[in-house]
């Protein structure tokens, strides 16, 4: 069993639809939980970066970290062509010396 | 603030020939990473330095793979000799705290390697 399962997709949705990505994880340690973002032929870019459980809101962007259920999700609210990339869910965890974990990804499509 | 950079960005070689990917992060950042990234696979960690000193190498094939970063600041990853499993994107970031802390990692566009 991976440490981190994700949903490769890929996902597509219309334009201002709302998306959701998830990610489960089976290392209880996991404190650190982290989204990023990777467009086609770059580096991942960090958008969303929470500690322990609950919501964490940045503009278009909710991160909901649920510890009870080692379930992470993020949410984007009035999608536009422009988030279509692969989404990587990260963790860590002190007991880990911080090395991140990343998920395998979901490649998001969003349609105009 | 400059990024993190990386050389080259494509490279192609022969398997059992050797290879060489170059990263400078960004500056005055103590912490360099090197991932590979298999094509629809997340990054995952080959070595972690702490200035020129090695925090984390455990899932590094030394047989094969090597890194170093002698005055704290670039680094290289080599491969000698490559197989075809090493076709993959190298991925560099950089941090700016010191191991042991959580911290935000920033990513280079990394170097897309195919081994035939």
């Amino acid at each position: 069993q991976k440490e981190v399962e994700q949903d490769p997709g890929p996902l597509s949705v219309p334009e201002g639809a709302i998306v959701s990505l998830n990610c489960t994880y089976s290392n209880s340690a996991f404190q650190y939980f982290m989204w990023y973002r990777q467009y086609s032929r770059k580096g991942p870019e960090l958008l969303m970066y929470t500690y322990s459980s609950g919501n964490k809101e940045d503009g278009r962007f909710t991160a909901q970290v649920d510890k009870s259920s080692k379930y992470i999700s993020l949410f984007i609210r009035d999608s536009q062509p422009s988030d279509s990339a692969t989404y990587l869910c990260a963790m860590s965890a002190r007991t880990g010396g911080f090395k991140t974990i990343f998920g395998a990804g979901t490649r998001l499509f969003v349609k105009a | 603030e400059a990024g993190v950079a990386q050389s080259p960005r494509y490279k192609i070689i022969e398997k059992r020939q050797s290879v060489a990917f170059w990263c400078n992060p960004i500056s005055g950042h103590a912490t360099l990473y090197w991932y590979q990234q298999i094509l629809g696979q997340g990054p995952k960690l080959l070595i972690q330095f702490q200035n020129n000193g090695v925090v984390d190498d455990s899932q590094l094939p030394k047989d094969r793979f090597s890194a170093e970063r002698l005055k704290g600041v670039d680094s290289t990853l080599k491969i000698q000799p490559a197989k075809l499993e090493d076709s993959a994107v190298y991925l560099c970031a950089s941090s700016g705290q010191g191991a042991g802390r959580a911290d935000t990692q920033y990513f280079g566009p990394g170097t897309r390697l195919t081994v035939l």
